[in-house]
């Protein structure tokens, strides 16, 4: 089965950091494209990264302003997201995504993870 | 950029059709035809319905249908079921980035 996996969310005081992985199974990894994306309590959802297959490109939400950085390690099949000054308006369930597309793009995701949770406050 | 623009809620009975619009300016689309649509049922995670505008997943009903006419793109639910009831989002690379819908909640009466 094709599934993604994260961890690493939790409470964390403003201004703190954290770090989320994605741990891919079931698929060639390093053939896929990969996306963070997240969702505030009761709200739409938010782009936040975007990094492809052999980390060549990396994009990501303007609002973000440099404080987190997408990267991923192919030979353990895991995506991560460094998050640092985080605020409250970071509160939010955190989902890793895959492309449909094998070895390029379609911005379509056909795999999300479960999602973890990051709560951002004093 | 901001999101783009659908209507917060449509409603319908079992048996009808809807379309679901999502409004952004040119930048927003970028020129690409990389639209995407998403269901999210309460508590769930999304799933993908629909995307490059109106190819659909392997597995997802052909009641789903995606089309794009400037910069507007539309998802249109055909013999609305009760287990359509749920949110649903657009989203769009726009060239270097990626924004999503207001989201739409549908309703089947």
């Amino acid at each position: 089965e094709e599934q993604l996996v994260e961890s690493g969310g939790g409470l964390v005081k403003p201004g703190g950091s954290l770090r989320l992985s994605c741990a891919g199974s079931g698929f060639k990894f390093s053939d896929y494209n990969m996306n963070w994306v997240r969702q505030a309590p009761g709200k739409g959802l938010e782009w936040v990264a975007f990094i492809s297959t052999s980390s060549n490109y990396i994009y990501y939400a303007d609002s973000l302003k440099g404080r987190f950085t997408v990267s991923r390690d192919n030979g353990r099949n895991t995506l991560f997201l460094q998050m640092n000054s985080l605020r409250a308006e970071d509160t939010a369930v955190y989902y890793c995504t895959r492309d449909l597309e094998v070895r390029g793009w379609c911005f379509g995701w056909d795999i999300w993870g479960q999602g973890t949770t990051v709560t951002v406050s004093s | 950029q901001s999101a783009l623009t659908q209507p917060a809620s449509v409603s319908a009975s079992p048996g009808q059709s809807i379309t679901i619009s999502c409004t952004g300016s040119s930048s927003d689309f970028g020129g690409y035809d990389y639209v995407s649509w998403y269901q999210q049922h309460p508590d769930k995670v999304p799933k993908l319905i629909i995307y490059e505008v109106s190819n659909r997943p392997s597995g997802v009903s052909n009641r789903f249908s995606g089309s794009k006419s400037d910069n507007t793109a539309s998802l249109t639910i055909s013999g609305l079921q009760a287990e359509d009831e749920a949110d649903y989002y657009c989203s769009s690379y726009t060239g270097g980035s990626l924004i999503f819908g207001t989201g739409t909640k549908v309703t089947v009466l």
